[in-house]
C-alpha cells in the first residue's frame, strides 16, 4: 500500500464549478503536505502547503489537512480551463532527518471544459 | 535565472545500452532529487543528494546510479537499459532546511525515455 493514496480520476467538470481533490495518507510523521500542478508534457511547480492540520487559502484555491482522519484535501473555485492540469499531493516529515524527501500520490487528472 | 534543466529531453534506447541524464541548477541548493513518473503510480524517487559528492537511494533505486561531482549537477545513470525503464524522469532541487517556502522542490522539464 502507497503511503500517499489519491484518485487518479480523470475528472471532468464543466467550468465554473468547485472541484474537490482528495488524498488520504498512512504515515504518521506526515507534518508537511504540499499540492503541485503539472501542466501536460511540464515539471510539476508547487501549488499550496500546509504544516498540520488547519486550512490554507490562496485566491481560488484553499488546501485543507485534517490529520485525525489523515485525510488531505485541495478545492478550486469558480474552476477555468487553464486549471486542467494533473494535481499531485504530497507529503513529508518534519526534522532535518527527512531531507526534504517527498512521498507523492498518484496524481488526479482534471480537464474543466468551457 | 534558468532554474532546473534536464538534458536530454528525449531518448529512445535499445535494452542492454547505458545513458546518462543530466541535471542543472543554478539556484545554489543543496538537494537534488532525481523521480520517475508513470502512469497511475505517480512520482517515485530514485535517489537523491544532500549536498556535493553524496548519494542516497531511495524508493526505486535499481538499476540506476548517480553522481553528485558538483553542487550545481546531479547524474543519473542507467547501466543496462531495460524496458521497465521506460518513463518520464524529473530531477528536482531544494534549499537543504527550514519551513517548506524554503524546501520547495523546484522541478525540470523532465526527459522522455523509451527502451525497447
Amino acid at each position: 500500500q502507497k503511503e500517499v493514496e489519491q484518485d487518479p480520476g480523470p475528472l471532468s467538470v464543466p467550468e465554473g464549478a468547485i472541484v474537490s481533490l482528495n488524498c488520504t495518507y498512512s504515515n504518521s510523521a506526515f507534518q508537511y503536505f504540499m499540492w503541485y500542478r503539472q501542466y501536460s508534457r511540464k515539471g510539476p511547480e508547487l501549488l499550496m502547503y500546509t504544516y498540520s492540520s488547519g486550512n490554507k487559502e490562496d485566491g481560488r484555491f484553499t488546501a485543507q489537512v485534517d490529520k485525525s482522519s489523515k485525510y488531505i484535501s485541495l478545492f478550486i473555485r469558480d474552476s477555468q480551463p487553464s486549471d486542467s492540469a494533473t494535481y499531485l499531493c504530497a507529503s513529508r516529515g518534519a526534522g532535518g532527518t527527512s531531507y526534504g524527501k517527498l512521498t507523492f500520490g498518484q496524481g488526479t487528472i482534471l480537464t474543466v471544459h468551457p | 535565472n534558468a532554474g532546473v534543466t534536464q538534458t536530454p529531453k528525449f531518448r529512445v534506447l535499445k535494452t542492454g545500452q547505458s545513458m546518462t541524464l543530466l541535471c542543472a541548477q543554478d539556484m545554489n541548493h543543496e538537494y537534488m532529487y532525481w523521480y520517475r513518473q508513470d502512469p497511475g503510480m505517480g512520482l517515485r524517487l530514485i535517489h537523491y543528494s544532500v549536498g556535493e559528492g553524496t548519494t542516497a537511494k531511495g524508493e526505486v533505486p535499481d538499476g540506476y546510479n548517480v553522481s553528485r561531482l558538483k553542487k550545481q549537477n546531479f547524474l543519473l545513470g542507467l547501466e543496462s537499459a531495460a524496458p521497465s525503464q521506460t518513463s518520464v524522469y524529473f530531477c528536482a532541487s531544494s534549499y537543504s532546511a527550514g519551513a517548506p517556502t524554503y524546501n520547495e522542490q523546484f522541478f525540470g522539464p523532465g526527459t522522455r525515455l523509451t527502451v525497447l
